[in-house]
């Protein structure tokens, strides 16, 4: 119950496509749906956050959609660049107790020229 | 912009030694958390601590394992007696409500 299940593990896109990034879950408990984004060797980056009252949210090319009845939750980038290849993990946060994150499993992307 | 920092970048150590990682939050947090990541794994929680103390720990944040705010700005990870599976990278983190910054990390390698 306390997994959050992220897919696909890896992802190959060309310049300017838009790869999406699929994460569910099961605790309805979670309150808060963070995306990192992490280059080799260094920390996880937040990227972009949602909380479950929105279905969507924009920042620049980044857009994270929420759909709360499923229990999912995606993140789109758009007009993806090289320097977008990174691991990106999904993360939920429920509420109370230590306020921990739980991490996706991580997706591979790659954007090639 | 202020952010998490970490020392040491890289540390090796033999199995069965002690070795503390160090953390500096960032100055308003209140919430500090250790997580770790196993090379090419996920990021796992270990710890989370506020107002001096442990708030919650998962099942790797055994007895071997223990976290302290010596000051009013550092916060260390103690690792009484490491194993050759404590190799990973540390990543410490902190916030003030939601969003949790996280550091560079420490790679620690015990041989």
């Amino acid at each position: 119950q306390q997994q959050v299940k992220q897919s696909p593990q890896s992802l190959i896109v060309q310049k300017g496509g838009i790869p999406i990034i699929n994460c569910a879950y099961e605790n309805t408990a979670f309150d808060y749906f963070p995306w990192y984004q992490q280059f080799p060797g260094k920390g996880p980056a937040l990227l972009i956050a949602i909380r479950p009252d929105v279905s969507e949210k924009k920042e620049g090319r980044f857009t994270i959609s929420f759909n709360k009845s499923a229990k999912q939750f995606s993140l789109h980038i758009m007009d993806s660049q090289p320097g977008d290849s990174a691991t990106y993990f999904c993360a939920a946060r429920k509420t109370g107790g230590g306020n921990k994150l739980t991490f996706g499993t991580g997706t591979q992307l790659k954007v090639e020229l | 912009e202020p952010e998490v920092t970490q020392t040491p970048s890289h540390q090796v150590t033999q199995m069965g030694q002690e070795v503390i990682l160090r953390c500096v939050p960032i100055s308003n947090h209140l919430y500090f958390y250790w997580y770790r990541q196993i090379l090419g794994q996920k990021v796992e929680f270990l710890v989370s601590f506020y107002n001096n103390e442990i708030s919650e720990k998962s099942e790797i944040f055994d007895d071997q394992f223990s976290v302290e705010r010596p000051d009013g700005s550092n916060f260390t990870l103690k690792i009484r007696s490491t194993k050759l599976e404590d190799s990973a990278m540390y990543f410490c983190a902190s916030t003030y409500n939601y969003e949790q910054y996280f550091g560079p990390g420490t790679r620690l390698t015990v041989t």
